[in-house]
């Protein structure tokens, strides 16, 4: 069964350095997502992708985050200087078309340790 | 600004008995609703998704209600096991067409053999 994938799995950084949070979608998918859990929180959205741009952004996601489809394939979020609160699980998602109907599949996670 | 919650924060239950998990939301304009599985620290599984014009829906020992106009629903597993440990996550749409869900913060569920 297809799955989305996301690498590193953990990927700890010193404060102020730039990382970059890999995924692979579900190929046929259309829509993509970041999601972050801090340990012990809700999971939060963060961004929504679609067509090449964003479709809405919350207020966690602040010029310090961007996010890319560099190929047809992979989806990236870049923290550009991180801080200690960035610590957290950080989860891709994506949906194949009919947003009101189809269910987001999430991968694994990258846990992002700042220290 | 919609708010999700989610009652009991934690649950603990004796193998085989049926159980109930609640979530409530506190706009009713959502597209959908969702209910995920999270085991530790790992990804989130989607278990059910029931769309707005639904009442319920039925996988396996999981159903799932929804009451939209009363901003609730509740995820019936019947004849828990052991292997359904794990923490539940309600989710709903946001009528933003920008696919944003707004999650619950989950009940942990312990199910002792």
């Amino acid at each position: 069964e297809p799955e989305v994938t996301q690498t590193p799995s953990h990927q700890v950084t010193q404060m102020g350095q730039e990382v970059i949070l890999r995924c692979v979608p579900i190929s046929n998918h259309l829509y993509f997502y970041w999601y972050r859990q801090i340990l012990g929180q809700k999971v939060e959205f963060l961004v929504s992708f679609y067509n090449n741009e964003i479709s809405e952004k919350s207020e966690i996601f602040d010029d310090q985050f961007s996010v890319e489809r560099p190929d047809g394939s992979n989806f990236t979020l870049k923290i550009r200087s991180t801080k200690l609160e960035d610590s957290a699980m950080y989860f891709c998602a994506s949906s194949e078309q009919e947003l009101s109907t189809d269910t987001q599949y999430f991968g694994p996670g990258t846990r992002l340790t700042v220290l | 600004k919609q708010e999700v919650t989610q009652i009991p924060a934690a649950l603990s239950v004796p193998e085989g008995e049926n159980l109930v998990l609640n979530c409530s939301f506190t706009d009713s304009a959502i597209y959908n609703l969702q209910w995920f599985r999270q085991d530790p620290g790992k990804g989130l599984t989607s278990l059910l998704l029931i769309q707005s014009s639904q009442r319920e829906q039925t996988s396996g020992r999981l159903n799932a209600s929804l009451d939209k106009s009363s901003g609730r629903s509740t995820l019936y597993i019947a004849a828990s096991q052991p292997g359904d440990s794990a923490t539940y996550l309600c989710a709903v749409l946001t009528p933003s067409n920008t696919g944003k869900l707004i999650f619950g913060q989950g009940t942990t569920l312990q199910v002792k053999p």
